[in-house]
């Protein structure tokens, strides 16, 4: 398996442009995840999706931040308008969760600059 | 105070060297979680323990629930092993929600 795919690896844009991340789950998976880490904050949850569902989105910061999940292999975490203090690297990672025991996989991230 | 503690914050050693880094956590969990970060930025899932200890090549991860204490070694440790490493515990009761350390960030000199 590939992994988990991110794209874009790196996107600079200016502030109040709109950005769209995007990330395909390792085949198989039923939960989701993006993060958001900074120096400041360290690795924020952003976004849980189980089965497709958004289950928890209480780390979502605002509403400028929305994501989507529209079937099982692709998901996407969009800023509109984008600030500079959104620059960050976003990574989603993928699980199957059933129980307890799982692990996650992380993809590679993007690093968002926002001027 | 953090839920979930790290040190050091900073670890440089000379190759070779037997590496610990400790965790600790303050709140009932269902599972620890050590995970390496390099610095290239991409981050890598190590172990995953609910209790004793495990073994993956030259690293050693142990846990002990009562003491709510983690431990990750590294034996003969390399250059390669430069990198961030992350404890994050699953609360008790939740399926996915992690609350994260710091990380710590280890240099191994040649």
């Amino acid at each position: 398996d590939a992994g988990v795919i991110q794209s874009p690896r790196h996107e600079v844009t200016e502030m109040g442009q709109e950005v769209t991340l995007r990330c395909k789950p390792i085949s198989g998976h039923n939960s989701l995840f993006w993060y958001r880490q900074t120096m400041m904050r360290g690795l924020e949850l952003l976004i849980y999706f189980n089965n497709n569902v958004p289950i928890d989105d209480s780390g979502m910061p605002e509403d400028r931040f929305s994501a989507k999940m529209p079937n099982a292999s692709f998901s996407t975490l969009k800023i509109q308008p984008s600030e500079p203090r959104d620059s960050a690297v976003y990574f989603c990672a993928s699980s199957f969760v059933a129980g307890i025991d799982y692990e996650q996989y992380f993809g590679p991230g993007t690093r968002l600059t926002v001027t | 105070k953090n839920e979930v503690e790290q040190s050091p914050q900073n670890l440089t050693a000379q190759e070779g060297e037997f590496i610990t880094i400790n965790c600790s956590y303050s709140v009932g969990i269902s599972a620890l979680h050590w995970l390496q970060q390099h610095p290239g930025g991409g981050i890598v899932s190590l172990f995953m323990l609910s209790s004793g200890k495990k073994k993956h090549g030259r690293l050693i991860a142990t846990i002990n629930i009562q003491e709510k204490h983690s431990s990750l070694h590294i034996t003969a440790s390399h250059p390669r092993d430069s990198a961030v490493y992350i404890c994050a515990v699953r609360r008790a009761g939740s399926n996915y929600q992690l609350i994260w350390g710091a990380g710590t960030k280890l240099i191994i000199k040649p």
